[in-house]
């Protein structure tokens, strides 16, 4: 059972453009939601976060958006840049009680690529 | 200069050997985990610990083992119960005071078992 999806595999975007990243989850539990970048051969680094307390975060040139009551959240870059050309997962977290604080549920990943 | 180490970066086993991976860390977190990445997939959750001497299976456990002997590091073993042990581990960390969900992730190590 997939709590958490990214329902595109790969996104392609010209260079200085906009990238649309989405991910959906199913569990109303999730109360805070990771971005994280990958490339190959390496360990995610992590991107921006939010809170389900908030509908939006910034942080230069990425933002996340949540809608709580479709389950669904997005990562914008803009403007997109060859270097951000990686595979970017969405991750979802929920105390639960006990011992599931802080484990975090991962989404299949997209890859994207930024075309000069 | 703090971080998450994983080694080797690339294992090679014969089928039916049992190997364990290395992950240490020294950025004093309390909570250390092991996931896995196979091609076209997540990152699958193995096993986590929250505090020294205690652990918890994830999502796929069966077929690995891991301890907690020191806060510091956190060995992962595939044994050869495990039926496709190939795949990319990883080793993340993350300090559980403070609310903070965000785990660091090690390198990574890529193990192959032929």
């Amino acid at each position: 059972d997939q709590q958490v999806k990214q329902n595109s595999p790969s996104l392609s975007v010209q260079e200085g453009r906009i990238s649309i990243l989405n991910c959906d989850y199913t569990n109303s539990m999730f109360d805070y939601f990771l971005w994280y970048k990958k490339y190959p051969a390496e360990g995610p680094t992590f991107l921006i976060s939010i809170s389900s307390i908030k509908d939006k975060n910034e942080d230069g040139r990425f933002t996340v958006f949540l809608n709580k009551s479709a389950k669904h959240l997005s990562l914008h870059i803009v403007p997109s840049q060859p270097g951000d050309s990686a595979v970017y997962f969405c991750a979802a977290s929920g105390y639960a009680g006990g011992t599931s604080y802080g484990k975090l549920t991962f989404g299949q990943g997209t890859i994207l690529t930024v075309h000069p | 200069d703090g971080g998450i180490t994983q080694s080797p970066k690339y294992l090679f086993r014969k089928e039916g050997q049992n190997v364990t991976l290395s992950c240490e860390q020294n950025l004093n977190h309390d909570a250390m985990y092991w996931y896995r990445q196979d091609p076209g997939q997540g990152l699958r959750l193995i096993y986590y610990s929250q505090i020294v001497n205690d652990f918890q299976k994830g999502d796929i456990a069966e077929g690995y083992s891991v301890s907690r002997e020191k806060k510091e590091s956190f060995p992962l073993t595939v044994t050869s119960a495990q039926k496709n042990p190939t795949a990319f581990y990883l080793c993340a960390s993350s300090p559980i005071a403070g609310g903070s969900y965000e785990q660091y992730f090690g390198p990574g190590t890529r193990l192959t078992v032929t």
